[in-house]
C-alpha cells in the first residue's frame, strides 16, 4: 500500500499562479522528498526535508513538514508552463534506504 | 556525468516470452533500485541492492521475476515467462547510500506484453 497520499490528485492553474500540493503519510519518517516526473520520463529529485526541519526553500519551491500531522506541502511559486508534470512525495524510515512513494499530483499549468 | 542508463527504452513481446531489462547505475553509487509504474498501482519498488547484494525483494510479484547485479555497474531484471499484466514502465534508480537517500532515476523501459 502507498505510504504517501498526495492531494489533490490533479490540479490545473494559470501560468504565474502559485501551486500547492499536499502529502500525507502514515508512519514515522527520517526524511521526506519531493520528486517531479515529466510525461514519459523518469522521476527527478526536487528537494529533501529532514524530520527535524519544518520548512525548506529551493528557488521557486517551498516545502513544509508537520510531523505531528504526518503531512507535507510543496508550494511552487510563479508557475511556468514547464512546471507541468506529476509530483510525488517519498518517505524513508530510519535505518532503511527504501523510499515509499505517494500516488502523485498531476499539475497542469495553463499558458 | 552520465545518468542512469536503461535499455531497451521500449520492448514489445508476446505472452510467454522471456524479457530482460538492463540498467547501468551512476558510477560511484552503491545502491540500485528497480521499480514498476502502472496507472492502477502507481510506483512500486520491486527490489533493491546495496553493494551488489539484494537487500529487499519483497516487492517482486512472483517467481517469474528475478533480478541480478553481477557487478557495481550493471543489473538486470528478468521476467520469464512474461504475461500481459506485466505491461508497465520499469524504472531503475541508483543512489549513494553514504550521501543520503536521494535517488536518481533512469528514463525507464516501457514494456508491452501482447
Amino acid at each position: 500500500s502507498q505510504q504517501g497520499e498526495e492531494d489533490p490528485q490533479a490540479l490545473s492553474i494559470q501560468e504565474g499562479e502559485n501551486a500547492t500540493m499536499n502529502c500525507s503519510y502514515k508512519t514515522s519518517i527520517n526524511n521526506l522528498q519531493w520528486y517531479r516526473q515529466n510525461s514519459g520520463r523518469g522521476l527527478v529529485h526536487l528537494i529533501l526535508i529532514r524530520s527535524n526541519e519544518r520548512e525548506k526553500h529551493s528557488g521557486r519551491l517551498r516545502v513544509t513538514l508537520d510531523t505531528s500531522k504526518k503531512s507535507s506541502s510543496l508550494l511552487i511559486t510563479a508557475s511556468r508552463a514547464a512546471d507541468t508534470a506529476s509530483y510525488f512525495c517519498a518517505t524513508d524510515n530510519f535505518g532503511n534506504e527504501k523510499l515509499t512513494f505517494g500516488t502523485g499530483t498531476r499539475l497542469t499549468i495553463i499558458p | 556525468d552520465a545518468g542512469v542508463i536503461q535499455s531497451p527504452r521500449h520492448e514489445v513481446t508476446e505472452m510467454g516470452q522471456e524479457v530482460t531489462l538492463r540498467c547501468k547505475p551512476i558510477s560511484g553509487h552503491n545502491s540500485l533500485f528497480w521499480y514498476r509504474q502502472t496507472m492502477m498501482r502507481g510506483l512500486e519498488l520491486l527490489i533493491y541492492f546495496n553493494n551488489n547484494v539484494p537487500i529487499d525483494d519483497s516487492g517482486m510479484p512472483e517467481d517469474r521475476f528475478s533480478a541480478k547485479m553481477p557487478n557495481a555497474s550493471f543489473s538486470t531484471l528478468k521476467i520469464q515467462p512474461s504475461e500481459p499484466r506485466d505491461s508497465a514502465v520499469y524504472f531503475c534508480a541508483s543512489s549513494n547510500r553514504d550521501r543520503g537517500h536521494t535517488q536518481y532515476f533512469g528514463p525507464g523501459t516501457r514494456l508491452t506484453v501482447l
